[in-house]
């Protein structure tokens, strides 16, 4: 079976540090990956997604990048933290296409900047 | 891309049936309706998916008429467990969709 990792789960960084948030998946290969935010009481909003190695697609313009170093490997980063950035942060999987359509989520990072 | 509007808020008893309904206006023909709970501190999780007519799961129904500009996600006898917040969304793919603020479900004892 397929499983996807998130860590940290909760972490508390002060405004201009650096972040690194780090997804995983077991069981499925060439996934696609996806990273979503979503800031308190609010819907989800996609910011980067990937459909291979080194493959990004950035859906809104800010200070985070993503990498995908590994075929089951996404990371999200970024050199200096704003206060804006604080929210819950969602890694998905899902098929290629033609089985694309259902994303699998992560348990998620909560993180809140000071 | 398709844009959805859907209840910001529904109440409900335990043991009733639960319609929730999505406008999709400007849907494209390729664009598949899909529908997503959450619940808090967790991700979303993958509910019912349709392109036309009725679906239906162990876990729901989805009515999508004729013209595909709406549809409605049906939980039969809702339990508490139940409430969360019901995200619809219409895309061609996943790296077209867009999770809206979605519908916040209470169930009530």
């Amino acid at each position: 079976s397929q499983t996807i990792h998130q860590w940290p789960a909760t972490l508390v960084q002060p405004v201009g540090s650096p972040l690194s948030l780090e997804c995983t998946v077991e069981g499925t290969s060439n996934p696609n990956l996806y990273w979503y935010r979503q800031a308190a009481g609010r819907g989800l909003q996609l910011l980067f997604y990937s459909v291979g190695i080194g493959q990004i697609s950035s859906e809104v313009p800010q200070n985070l990048s993503a990498s995908r170093p590994q075929d089951r490997q996404f990371i999200l980063s970024s050199k200096k933290l704003l206060l804006s950035d604080s929210g819950f942060y969602l890694c998905a999987w899902s098929r290629r296409p033609p089985q694309a359509y259902e994303q699998y989520f992560g348990p998620g990072t909560r993180l809140t900047v000071t | 891309l398709a844009k959805t509007t859907q209840p910001i808020s529904m109440d409900s008893y335990e043991g009733q049936e639960v319609n929730i309904t999505c406008s999709h206006n400007n849907i494209a023909t390729n664009d598949y309706i899909t529908w997503y709970q959450q619940f808090p501190s967790q991700g979303p999780r993958f509910i019912i998916q349709g392109y036309k007519t009725k679906v239906t799961n162990e876990v729901a129904s989805l009515f999508i008429p004729a013209d595909r500009k709406s549809s409605t996600l049906s939980l039969p006898r809702v339990s508490l467990s139940d409430t969360a917040v019901y995200y619809c969304l219409v895309a061609l793919d996943n790296n077209d969709m867009r999770f809206g603020a979605g519908t916040r479900l209470t169930v009530k004892p």
